[in-house]
């Protein structure tokens, strides 16, 4: 199985800063089936990136997705109040698809 | 407009079966490309892969769970069941379901609302 290991755990941030986060497989993964989620408490997840850099409909411009091979990472240029949440990468090119632990964005 | 949702059972005893239903609508199960997942995400943890159907009946499983599991659909009454057999208090869990067109994206685009399971005695 294709392990998805997400760094950091945790990113305490201040609204209007940049954001980074890694998604780093022991696989390599096709970019085309590489896809990032935000999830709030108490919410489903919702897609944000998929294709390894392809805005889902309705994701704002300040979020971005980049890498190949075995290192994605996920960048929102200037954290909004709302983008606060937990992200999770996800591989769906092997079976079984696989997502990693997640990164949780927090005001600092 | 793509919704689904999920329904079954919040309180399950161990080693009985779970059987998960998610309705959905706005698509069809028999359109090429178009798959339904399911996934869970015990509480404040992270999201679990479980099983994926796809339009042709290709069929998908966790390999750690795929002695328990089945998933089937029935398009007719636009449905995919998940049944979980000799269940364990470890998959207390929220369930979801979500909907992937592969001809669109590789990701699961649509999420039901989710509904969580308690396995308790």
């Amino acid at each position: 199985e294709n392990v998805l290991t997400q760094s950091p755990g945790t990113l305490s941030l201040s609204p209007g800063e940049r954001a980074t986060l890694s998604c780093r497989a022991s696989q390599s993964v096709t970019s085309e089936y590489l896809a990032w989620y935000q999830q709030k408490p108490g919410q489903a997840p919702r897609l944000v990136i998929y294709g390894a850099s392809s805005r889902a409909t309705g994701i704002p411009a300040r979020f971005s997705g980049s890498g190949s091979g075995t290192d994605f990472t996920l960048s929102i240029s200037r954290l909004e109040p709302e983008d606060f949440a937990v992200y999770y990468c996800q591989q769906c090119g092997n079976s079984p698809e696989t997502f990693g632990q997640g990164t949780r964005v927090e005001i600092k | 407009q793509i919704t689904l949702k999920e329904s079954g059972p919040t309180l399950v005893r161990p080693t009985q079966t779970l059987t998960l239903t998610c309705t959905f609508g706005g698509f069809s199960l028999s359109s090429s490309g178009v798959g339904v997942g399911w996934i869970r995400q015990p509480p404040g943890k992270a999201l679990e892969w479980l099983a994926l159907i796809y339009w042709d009946d290709d069929k998908r499983y966790s390999p750690s769970l795929r002695s328990r599991l089945i998933i089937t659909k029935d398009t007719s009454k636009n449905q995919v069941v998940l049944t979980m057999t000799n269940v364990d208090p470890v998959d207390t869990a929220t369930y979801y379901c979500a909907h992937r067109n592969i001809r669109l994206e590789y990701a699961f685009a649509i999420w039901g609302q989710g509904t969580m399971v308690t396995v308790s005695s």
